[in-house]
């Protein structure tokens, strides 16, 4: 079973900032936080990823929760193309468990 | 960021046959592969690890004699899927990660899957 919580379906509008929640209350102290997305028909392609600081590089921001119970992904300035599955998946950077992920859909 | 490869894309097969998969980290050397299964409108389930020269880790419920995995050098494994019957039919994608001390250590990096039709 999947270690973290994600809404099922979010929409957001282009140009706009895409925010995208993620659980992970039992996240163990060595597990890292993963981002990857899956657009149809593709393998996924990694996001982005954190321990315990907030991080960011090209693609997205990460902002982890002083606990570490939760993150949230922001893509600054969503495109069409980044309509996509998004998963949020803990590890300790072995195997990854891909639960069902949001649906994330940009729209003109 | 690293890249990885699969060949070939796409597959079709008649029932019974063979087919074997290839996975290939372009720029990086893959200490760890993965491969995953991932069937329509479903997640990702992973079916095997494999460490370079080691025999693979398969989960549970997947037949390690019908999906052989071999995983010869630090760039290269390859998924066989033998005897292959129409359940066999599904999205196959496999992953890379570096050793521990490498830039592509703490990350999966996958390829673009190859999708595997049996008649």
């Amino acid at each position: 079973d999947a270690k973290t919580t994600q809404p099922t379906s979010m929409d957001c509008a282009e140009g706009r900032a895409a925010n995208l929640p993620c659980n992970h209350s039992t996240i163990s102290g060595n597990e890292y936080v993963y981002w990857y997305r899956q657009i149809h028909s593709q393998g996924p392609q990694y996001i982005i990823h954190g321990l315990k600081n907030n991080e960011t590089n090209e693609m997205a921001s990460l902002i982890i929760t002083e606990d570490r119970k939760s993150s949230t992904l922001i893509l600054p300035h969503a495109t069409l193309r980044d309509t996509a599955v998004y998963y949020c998946i803990v590890s300790p950077g072995y195997a990854l468990n891909f639960g069902k992920g949001t649906s994330l859909l940009v729209t003109p | 960021g690293a890249v990885v490869s699969q060949h070939p894309s796409r597959v079709i097969c008649k029932s019974g046959t063979s087919v074997k998969i290839e996975c290939r980290s372009l720029d990086f050397q893959a200490t760890t592969m993965f491969w995953y299964r991932q069937f329509p409108k479903q997640s990702l389930m992973l079916m095997a690890t494999s460490n370079e020269g080691s025999k693979a880790t398969y989960e549970q419920g997947v037949e390690k004699d019908k999906f052989l995995i071999n995983h010869a050098s630090l760039t290269l494994s390859t998924l066989t899927v033998t005897s292959a019957h129409p359940e066999d039919s599904s999205f196959y994608i496999c992953s890379a990660r570096g050793g521990w001390r490498e830039p592509e250590g703490e990350t999966q990096y996958f390829g673009p899957g190859t999708r595997l039709l049996v008649l």
